[in-house]
Parts: C-alpha cells; structure tokens; sequence
C-alpha cells in the first residue's frame, strides 16, 4: 500500500515553455502533498506544501508565480513549470501524506527535468 | 527553526560488515520524529526507520537501528550485516509533529559504499 506515481518520469522542454508534471496517490487519500526539488548530489529542498482545496504554501525563495502548484482532488497535484529555463532542470519528487497518525509522507519516484 | 547536519559526506563498509551513519539536529521542540531515508540510484525515497522523540527506547527494523540521544540532538544510523544492496545516499530528516502538515527538514546526505 501507500504508492505515489508521477508523470512524466523523464520530460525534456525547450525554454521558455511550460511543464507540468503530476503527482498521485494511487491506494489512499492525500490530504497534503508536497514538492521537493533535487539538484544533483544535493540534499531534497522542499518547494511548497499543498493542502486539497486550498493554495499551496511555498518555501521562502520560491517563486509562486514560476512554478505553479495545484491540488485539486485529495489523489492529485500537479506542478507547473511555467516558462522553463536551464537553470530549471532538476529532479522534482513530489510526496503525499494520508492525515492520520502518524501523518507518513510517501515518496513519488520523481520526474527529471530538462530545459533546452 | 529546525537544522539537520550530517557531517560525513561519504562512507564505506565491507559487506557483511557493520557502519554507522552519523546525524545531529537542532530543535527547540520536545517531541518530534527523525527519519533516516535511503535513496538508491534509482533516486526513489525509500524509508529506513523512523524515531518517536518521546519514545525511550531506539527504533530496529532488521538489520538497522538507531541510536537515539535526545539530549546531545543525535541520531545515528548502525547497518548491521551490511549487504550490497546498502548502498545508496542516506537522508536524515525531522519532522515536527504540530499540525498534520508538518514538512521533512532533511540533512545534506550520506554516500555509502559497500564493497566487498
């Protein structure tokens, strides 16, 4: 149990376009999700947390404007990287948590991103 | 708020021998979780263990365990057994438990080699 998908794994865009990448939970309902972001060889830095229904709150230094964040049922989130570039591309892992003791946040796989 | 430092960026260990993984953290809190989280080259985040803070007694999932000291903020990681699916980074983590929303602080990230 507790899976969490995302799509695409692996998305390539040319600069200045916009990606969105999804985020789900497959066996339960996620109550918050939240975005993280990997550079390489680096720590996970969170990007913002979710919360179903309501607007997502970002990380100081987290342009809410560039990467748009969605959570829009209690088994989906999306992040929207609006006009990409280079210096974009990383690895995004989005993670869910059910709500209930002991509130666990479950690992997507992650989508790598790479801004041309 | 909350800090998470581990102090060796890389470690190494025979298989079937023993390591241990370092990690302090800072907190004013006086209950909270610690994780420690594998992340294989894969980069999937795979949960290891997870530490109650008001819990006494050091959490043990097979061959891995803790070492939890509340009051020097430090929480080690013992692979026992050591095997060569081990190797992966290794990710300390707090979480705070106020609030069912409460974010993962992550530390820098151990590289464990095993060899053989």
């Amino acid at each position: 149990g507790a899976v969490v998908s995302q799509h695409p794994s692996w998305v390539i865009c040319k600069s200045g376009t916009s990606v969105k990448i999804e985020c789900r939970s497959l066996d339960f309902q996620a109550t918050t999700m939240f975005w993280y972001r990997q550079f390489p060889k680096q720590s996970l830095m969170l990007m913002a947390t979710s919360n179903e229904g309501s607007k997502a709150t970002y990380e100081q230094g987290v342009e809410k404007d560039k990467f748009l964040i969605n959570h829009a049922s209690l088994t989906l989130s999306t992040l929207t990287v609006t006009s990409a570039h280079p210096e974009d591309s990383s690895f995004y892992i989005c993670s869910a948590s059910p709500g209930t003791y002991p509130y666990e946040q479950y690992f997507g796989p992650g989508t790598r991103l790479t801004v041309t | 708020a909350q800090t998470v430092t581990q102090s060796q960026p890389e470690m190494s260990v025979q298989e079937a021998e023993t390591v241990t993984l370092s990690c302090t953290y800072d907190t004013s809190e006086s209950d909270y979780y610690l994780f420690w989280y594998k992340q294989p080259p894969s980069r999937q985040m795979i949960l290891v263990i997870r530490q109650e803070a008001y819990k006494q007694q050091n959490a043990t999932e097979n061959r891995f365990s803790v070492n939890f000291q509340k009051a020097a903020k430090s929480f080690s990681l013992k692979i026992s057994d050591s095997q060569l699916g081990d190797a992966a980074m290794y990710f300390c983590a707090y979480r705070s438990v106020t609030g069912t929303a409460s974010k993962l602080t992550f530390g820098t990230g151990t590289r464990l080699q095993v060899t053989l």
